[in-house]
């Protein structure tokens, strides 16, 4: 089993449309959990931090349960600027080492 | 946030010749970690890389293959050696913000590597 599994997509939504990726991981010491984002040819950045209490951040919302190891995302209110594909990304448990989703792929067509 | 440069961003090698990359950090960080994005490909740890000390490599990697320096806080190299074409992949360094402690990771724009 993979330490941070994704949805597979691709994603093809129309412009306004609400999508949601889910992930899960397998270490249960893990703490900390985020969301990056990648544009084609681009390195990855910080989309948001995942908390227990679940967190929003304008279209975008994260959550996080525990008991089942699986963090969500979901955005609302599509626009052709969030094609790009969505990393999970929770720490190791283990010091600094943080372990990449393999990405789902979001295509969002006018 | 941390502005990371890296070179080169690009290049196109030989088999069995070697590339060093480097790494530039605009700040000092304790921690300066190398990342390996083969093509369609999620970021997979090569290698931690600590000011005084030898880089930590993760399992599958190796520090003849991927020997790393890292002679102050602010900068470092990873050179991929006797290169063969799996080595083709996005080479990216990446930092934490730690003095926030935030976990966010920074990363360089990424070195794209095409071994012929």
């Amino acid at each position: 089993r993979k330490e941070v599994e994704q949805d597979p997509g691709p994603f093809n939504v129309p412009e306004g449309a609400t999508v949601a990726f889910n992930c899960t991981y397998s270490n249960s010491a893990s703490q900390s959990f985020f969301w990056y984002r990648q544009d084609c040819r681009k390195e990855p950045k910080l989309l948001m931090s995942v908390y227990s209490s679940g967190n929003e951040d304008g279209r975008f919302t994260a959550q996080l349960n525990r008991a089942s190891q699986y963090i969500s995302l979901l955005i609302r209110d599509s626009k052709l600027s969030d094609s790009a594909t969505y990393l999970c990304v929770v720490d190791s448990g283990r010091g600094f080492k943080t372990i990449f989703g393999a990405g789902t792929r979001l295509f969002v067509k006018a | 946030s941390a502005v990371i440069s890296q070179k080169p961003s690009r290049d196109i090698c030989q088999r069995g010749t070697s590339l060093t990359i480097q790494c530039q950090v605009d700040s000092q960080v304790t921690m300066m970690f190398w990342y390996r994005q083969q093509p369609g490909q999620s970021l997979t740890l090569i290698a931690t890389a600590n000011q005084g000390s030898e880089a930590t490599y993760e399992s599958g990697f190796v520090i003849d293959k991927f020997p790393i320096s890292r002679p102050n806080l602010t900068f470092s190299t990873l050179t991929v050696s006797n290169m063969s074409p799996e080595d083709s992949s996005i080479y990216l360094c990446s930092v934490a913000d730690r003095d926030k402690n935030t976990g966010e990771l920074f990363f360089g724009e990424g070195s794209r590597l095409t071994v012929l």
